[in-house]
């Protein structure tokens, strides 16, 4: 089945200590993206990806950082959580970057 | 970055009614996406819709990119069509308007 998956799906952590979402496709897609979704913020894009070893900031970047060695992981990395990173993270992937995306099921984390 | 405007931004409605909900943005795009995400929190790809209009099922999606607008019609609304439905111009990437919480009572 074609899907996009994330692990963990549900994470509550402390502050400062170094955490990794990690994100996966099986479509051979060349773009992927992260966002997160806040209350009142709708969803802003954090980092994305035209293919292996290209990354690229989005919108909210800061505080996040992301690598792409293959071609269907995406891992984010927080090195340093802090609370104002509570949120829920979506990883995406498509063939490029004007194609339709798809997303994975979402993160859901805390940083107390 | 592109802006987008979706309206209302809440809606209610008794099941088995039709609603229209309407998506604006501010500057040519690539590609238009709608989503619905389901009360787990879950987005679903619903039209992938440049122009013109598209059908699945109860839902229909139509595109005007000259306009800049695109709609979204969900006919004979059921419970499950409960959720935040969200339209996400393309240009290099998506932009997401606020979502349009739609509530569909029994």
């Amino acid at each position: 089945e074609a899907q996009v998956t994330q692990n963990p799906r549900y994470l509550i952590t402390v502050t400062g200590k170094k955490l990794t979402v990690t994100c996966s496709q099986n479509m051979n897609h060349e773009y992927m993206s992260w966002y997160r979704q806040d209350p009142g913020l709708g969803l802003r894009q954090i980092y994305y990806s035209m293919n292996v070893e290209v990354t690229d900031k989005g919108d909210v970047p800061e505080g996040y950082k992301v690598s792409r060695k293959e071609k269907r992981n995406f891992p984010l990395i927080l090195e340093s959580p802090s609370p104002n990173q509570t949120s829920l993270y979506f990883c995406a992937s498509s063939l490029s970057s004007f194609d339709e995306q798809y997303f994975g099921p979402g993160t859901r984390l805390t940083v107390t | 970055g592109i802006q987008v405007e979706q309206s209302p931004p809440d809606l209610i409605l008794q099941e088995g009614a039709n609603s229209t909900l309407r998506c604006n943005f501010s500057d040519s795009v690539n590609n238009l996406q709608w989503f619905h995400q389901n009360p787990w929190g879950q987005l679903i790809n619903l039209f992938y819709i440049p122009s013109g209009t598209k059908q699945n099922g109860r839902l229909s999606a139509t595109t005007v990119a000259t306009e800049r607008y695109s709609l979204l019609y969900i006919s004979s609304s059921q419970t499950t069509d409960s959720g935040v439905y969200f339209c996400a111009p393309h240009d290099y990437k998506l932009s997401f308007g606020a979502g349009t919480t739609v509530t569909v009572r029994a």
